[in-house]
């Protein structure tokens, strides 16, 4: 059972670059999210999803974003890569609202 | 809004020390709380949960016992090992969103 499983696992951009971080889950959960993790920061929020069709935006939202055509894909997209852009961004998907979250592996995010 | 404290780290013990991290939490309505534990180069895992006041939730050792009327979720271990090195995140999750708001995270360090 793959769980949730995030590509690529390291990425390293030049500012202005664009590209997609690609989330998929075999759970069949409706509720999805992106957060990244920066040191001291712990992790934040950026876009979720509670079903197919249905995005909004989380803590961090700016310079990003997602899509949700399926229930098992979650893509975030970087529009125009910054430094400020660089960190370890998590997927995770659950399947109901008050229940624990499955995390995927992480994409290490280098922008240069 | 929902947020998450939880003690600063890094928390240094020798094998077989007696843990403690502290977390409190503010929430509207009557939150989930979570441990997680991210061990290096990996992603989140789910360590316990607890879904309302007076429940103990409890995995490989650890405890932690949500109250409501200091509005804390400590994690408390009797003794630790040095597998037990890791970061540990409190979160909680308010049933109307289907996200969830992390605390930064405490290093826990564990020498032999």
């Amino acid at each position: 059972n793959a769980g949730v499983t995030q590509t690529p696992k390291f990425q390293v951009l030049k500012t202005g670059q664009s590209m997609t971080l690609q989330c998929a889950q075999d759970m069949n959960h409706e509720y999805m999210s992106w957060y990244r993790q920066d040191p001291g920061m712990g992790l934040r929020l950026i876009h979720y999803s509670v079903g197919a069709g249905i995005t909004d935006q989380g803590e961090v939202p700016n310079g990003y974003n997602v899509s949700r055509s399926t229930t098992e894909d979650f893509p975030l997209r970087l529009l125009s890569a910054a430094p400020s852009q660089t960190s370890v961004y998590f997927c995770a998907s659950k399947g109901a609202a008050n229940t624990e979250a499955f995390f995927g592996q992480g994409t290490r995010l280098t922008v240069v | 809004g929902n947020s998450v404290t939880q003690m600063e780290g890094p928390v240094t013990l020798s094998e077989e020390a007696f843990l403690t991290i502290n977390c409190t939490y503010t929430a509207t309505g009557y939150p989930s709380l979570f441990w997680y534990v991210q061990y290096p180069g990996e992603g989140l895992q789910l360590l316990l949960k607890a879904t309302k006041a007076d429940d103990k939730g409890s995995n490989k050792g650890f405890e932690a016992t949500y109250r409501k009327e200091t509005t804390s979720f400590h994690l408390e271990k009797g003794s630790v090992q040095v597998s037990d090195s890791a970061v540990y995140f409190c979160a909680l999750s308010d049933g109307g969103y289907s996200t969830l708001t992390f605390g930064k995270g405490t290093m826990l360090l564990v020498s032999p």
